[in-house]
């Protein structure tokens, strides 16, 4: 499958639960990107992975964590989330930098 | 504070017509610029860009406009169709697109048959 894929398209959870958010590429990327958009808000940089290493985190809580075990997959481990996390999800990646960014469709989040 | 900025949430416009989207950056150092669609429920996809060293850029219905004094840029859809109905992001990024992009709000077209 080409492009960005993300997995699952829609969830819902309650604040106590553990989830997991899954990207994947196979564009032969090497940076990725967790993004947040809230209504009303710009697109939020939430973390940055470049040749898998985490190389930013915009003071995201830790209720959120991220894994990049490979250049193709990224997750995003979700843990006692509060309502107003509920947002969709983007994962995008690229060749590094912020030219040739490719975005999968996200995850609509529903945390109640 | 918001480094790009796209001040009219919403813009309706008659099928046929032109839609000019605007969008402000306040960081000096943006020389990549970049036009993104998104239709609900599927990820931003990729419009149109332009570099600093341009003013002008133009892919069929869809031109982009730079004015580095002003700091501004522009996307113009001519003739618009209904399906450029979407929200449509504005970003840019730094030494020549080799930074990570910083979006603004995005604005939501509605072209009306």
């Amino acid at each position: 499958e080409t492009g960005v894929t993300q997995t699952p398209r829609h969830l819902v959870m309650g604040m106590t639960n553990k989830k997991s958010l899954k990207c994947e590429q196979h564009l032969g990327h090497n940076a990725m990107y967790w993004y947040k958009q809230s209504a009303k808000k710009p697109l939020e940089l939430m973390f940055v992975y470049s040749l898998e290493e985490r190389v930013e985190n915009n003071s995201v809580p830790s209720r959120f964590s991220p894994e990049c075990p490979n250049s193709s997959h990224l997750f995003l481990h979700l843990h006692t989330l509060q309502p107003e996390d509920s947002a969709l999800y983007l994962c995008a990646s690229s060749l590094q930098g912020g030219y040739g960014y490719t975005f999968g469709s996200g995850t609509r989040l529903t945390v109640v | 504070d918001q480094q790009v900025k796209q001040n009219s949430p919403s813009l309706s416009v008659q099928e046929g017509r032109i839609s000019i989207l605007n969008c402000d950056y306040t960081n000096s150092m943006f020389d990549y610029f970049l036009w993104y669609k998104k239709y609900p429920a599927e990820g931003p996809t990729f419009l149109i860009s332009i570099s600093s060293i341009k003013d002008k850029n133009e892919d069929g219905r869809f031109t982009v406009f730079l004015n580095k004094s002003a700091k501004h840029l522009s996307l113009h859809i001519v003739p618009s169709q209904p399906g450029d109905s979407a929200v449509y992001f504005c970003a840019a990024s730094s030494q020549g697109g080799s930074e990570k992009l910083v979006f603004g709000k995005g604005t939501k077209l509605t072209v009306n048959p």
